[in-house]
């Protein structure tokens, strides 16, 4: 099943403590996002990457990293995070290549304390 | 700057009636445009299209219409049925080389009542 994958789907933590969220896709997609969703801004993007080694900032990329060292994975890195990173995150790909239609996998619920 | 706004939070509408999802933006560079139904605990996921050069596309119950003059666009669903409801997102892209790049309106949630 063509599918994007995120792990974890809800994680509790403290202020300053390094994690991870994992980002998966098996459809060869090129192009890998990631998102963050807050009540009443919609969806902004935070990283993309549009191939292995090639990613650039979105438009609220403060606080986080990623890194695209295979095609199929991009992880969302938070070295420090902070309350108002609390947000609900979404990984994306796509072909690119002139088509635009990304595919979403099913959401992170973080909560920084 | 919100490049791309949806001014309706929310939206209810009758089963059987149309509903009407509207879309504003302000960059004349943007030159694809989608949308996204988003239900509780699950990923968006991809609804419709459209290129700036179209005003229309058809997909079953749903169409989008674009007037870049006016820099609008709309999302037609008829009928609405009850498994409709959920938010719905536009989004809008600058260019083949920037496929990758989407911005996002804040979202619509659409009540359709039985």
């Amino acid at each position: 099943e063509a599918q994007v994958t995120q792990n974890p789907r809800y994680l509790i933590t403290v202020t300053g403590k390094k994690l991870t969220v994992t980002c998966s896709q098996n459809m060869n997609h090129e192009y890998m996002s990631w998102y963050r969703q807050d009540p009443g801004l919609g969806l902004r993007q935070i990283y993309y990457s549009m191939n292995v080694e090639v990613t650039d900032k979105g438009d609220v990329p403060e606080g986080y990293k990623v890194s695209r060292k295979e095609k199929r994975n991009f992880p969302l890195i938070l070295e420090s995070p902070s309350p108002n990173q609390t947000s609900l995150y979404f990984c994306a790909s796509s072909f690119g290549n002139g088509r635009y239609e990304q595919y979403f996998g099913p959401g992170t619920r973080l909560t920084v304390t | 700057d919100q490049q791309v706004k949806q001014n309706s939070p929310s939206l209810s509408v009758q089963e059987g009636r149309i509903s009407i999802l509207n879309c504003d933006y302000t960059n004349s560079m943007f030159d694809y445009f989608l949308w996204y139904k988003k239900y509780p605990a699950e990923g968006p996921t991809f609804l419709i299209s459209i290129s700036s050069i179209k005003d229309k596309n058809e997909d079953g119950r749903f169409t989008v219409f674009l007037n870049k003059s006016a820099k609008h666009l709309s999302l037609h669903i008829v009928p609405s049925q009850p498994g409709d409801s959920a938010v719905y997102f536009c989004a809008a892209s600058k260019g083949s080389g920037n496929t990758g790049k989407l911005i996002f309106g804040q979202g619509t949630t659409l009540q359709v009542k039985p």
